[in-house]
Order: C-alpha cells, then sequence, then structure tokens
C-alpha cells in the first residue's frame, strides 16, 4: 500500500470548516484513499473514501486531485466533537495501515 | 445501522491467566473481521484478520498460539489472549467488513486489558 503523509496536529476553530491535507505521491491506480477518525479512548470511525472524484457524505467531503498524490478531508462545519485523530490510509483491499495520523483539536 | 460491539470494553487479569474478547456485528454480517492492538499514545497495528469459518491470518510478529482467533459465525469473533502477561495490556479493538459492502469497515468501541 501507499505511504501517507500528514500533518501532526492542527487547531481549528468551532464553525469553520477545517481542512486535513494528506500526501500520498505514490498511490497506484487501483488504490482508494480513506478517512478514519479516532476520539479519545474508542475504536475509530469511517468518514469517507474515494478512487479519483470528490465525494460527500453527511460527514465530510473529500477532495482528490487530478492526479491522485494528494487529498483534502473538509469538514465543513467543525464542532466540538469532531475533536479526534484522523487517519488517511491508502490500500487498494481490505487491510487498513494507520499511521500516526492528524491530531485535531477544535476550540470554542 | 453498521454497528458493531465487543465485551467486555474493558477487562483486569492475572498474569498467565487467559481473557477471551468477543466482537459482534450487530445489525449487518461480516464477511472478515480484523483484530488491532493500540499501546497508548500510538497508532493501530493490524494482529489478525479471520473470515468465517476459516483459520485466521495473523500479521508477522504475532503469535497465532498466544492470540488465539475464532470465527464462529458471520457475527461473531472472539480473540483469546492466553497465558497473558503485562506486555499484554494494551487496547484490543475489532472491525468488521460487510457482506454488503466491502469498501467499508465498521470499528467496535474496543476492549481495555490490564494484566497485573
Amino acid at each position: 500500500d501507499a505511504k501517507t503523509t500528514q500533518p501532526t496536529s492542527m487547531d481549528c476553530a468551532e464553525g469553520r470548516a477545517a481542512n486535513l491535507p494528506c500526501n500520498h505521491s505514490t498511490i497506484s491506480g487501483n488504490e482508494y484513499v480513506y478517512w478514519y477518525r479516532q476520539i479519545h479512548s474508542q475504536g475509530p470511525q469511517y468518514i469517507i473514501h474515494g478512487l479519483k472524484n470528490n465525494e460527500t457524505n453527511e460527514m465530510a467531503s473529500l477532495i482528490i486531485t487530478e492526479d491522485r498524490k494528494s487529498s483534502t478531508l473538509i469538514l465543513p462545519h467543525a464542532t466540538l466533537r469532531d475533536t479526534a485523530v484522523y487517519y488517511c490510509i491508502v490500500t487498494n483491499d481490505y487491510k487498513l495501515s494507520f499511521g500516526a495520523g492528524t491530531t485535531v483539536t477544535v476550540r470554542a | 445501522g453498521a454497528v458493531v460491539s465487543q465485551h467486555p470494553s474493558w477487562v483486569i487479569c492475572k498474569s498467565g491467566t487467559s481473557v477471551k474478547i468477543e466482537c459482534r456485528s450487530l445489525d449487518f454480517q461480516a464477511t472478515t473481521m480484523f483484530w488491532y492492538r493500540q499501546f497508548p499514545k500510538q497508532s493501530l497495528m493490524l494482529m489478525a484478520t479471520s473470515n468465517e469459518g476459516s483459520k485466521a491470518t495473523y500479521e508477522q510478529g504475532v503469535e497465532k498460539d498466544k492470540f488465539l482467533i475464532n470465527h464462529a459465525s458471520l457475527t461473531l469473533s472472539t480473540l483469546t489472549v492466553t497465558s497473558a502477561h503485562p506486555e499484554d495490556s494494551s487496547f484490543y479493538i475489532c472491525s468488521a467488513r460487510p457482506f454488503s459492502n466491502r469498501y467499508e469497515q465498521y470499528f467496535g468501541p474496543g476492549t481495555r486489558l490490564t494484566v497485573t
């Protein structure tokens, strides 16, 4: 699976959009981009995934660049409950390799 | 929908004893279930993958005789930590991949194991 690079941490203001970047420059053609998050001491929560088109669901939007070498997860209106570690994972099968992720802190 | 439960949520056991952790998919059938371990301030590490009715596939470095996995049905997988030692103390998390949607994986709330 391709390796991903994410910032270690980021802060965002409550009510504002949070844009979480992920670099996956070695992604191959059949690999999907997945995003999960883990709130402290809980199991990870699936957010969204995509192959090459942008995707949106009730939780977030996923923007994948045309060359697929990077992507951005957008939380449109961050709340305090969105404070968590966010993981960007690239895979072409069922195995998920969790890196260090981005610790997102939403501040009031 | 897509709820995965784990039982117990936390357990304390003495060194040398065995502990069983259950993982259930409550509202869907799971083709495959996965077991992860997470040490404090670290990320999740995949331990093993199990398919219903077949033997689990363990990741490199995970002792299959120590971490026994049974996947008896499409909604239940169990992890037994045998002869537990203090270094086995960790957060154990399972996940399940729905039969109907292989692209998604849903995680349980985790089980905190403390071995004294």
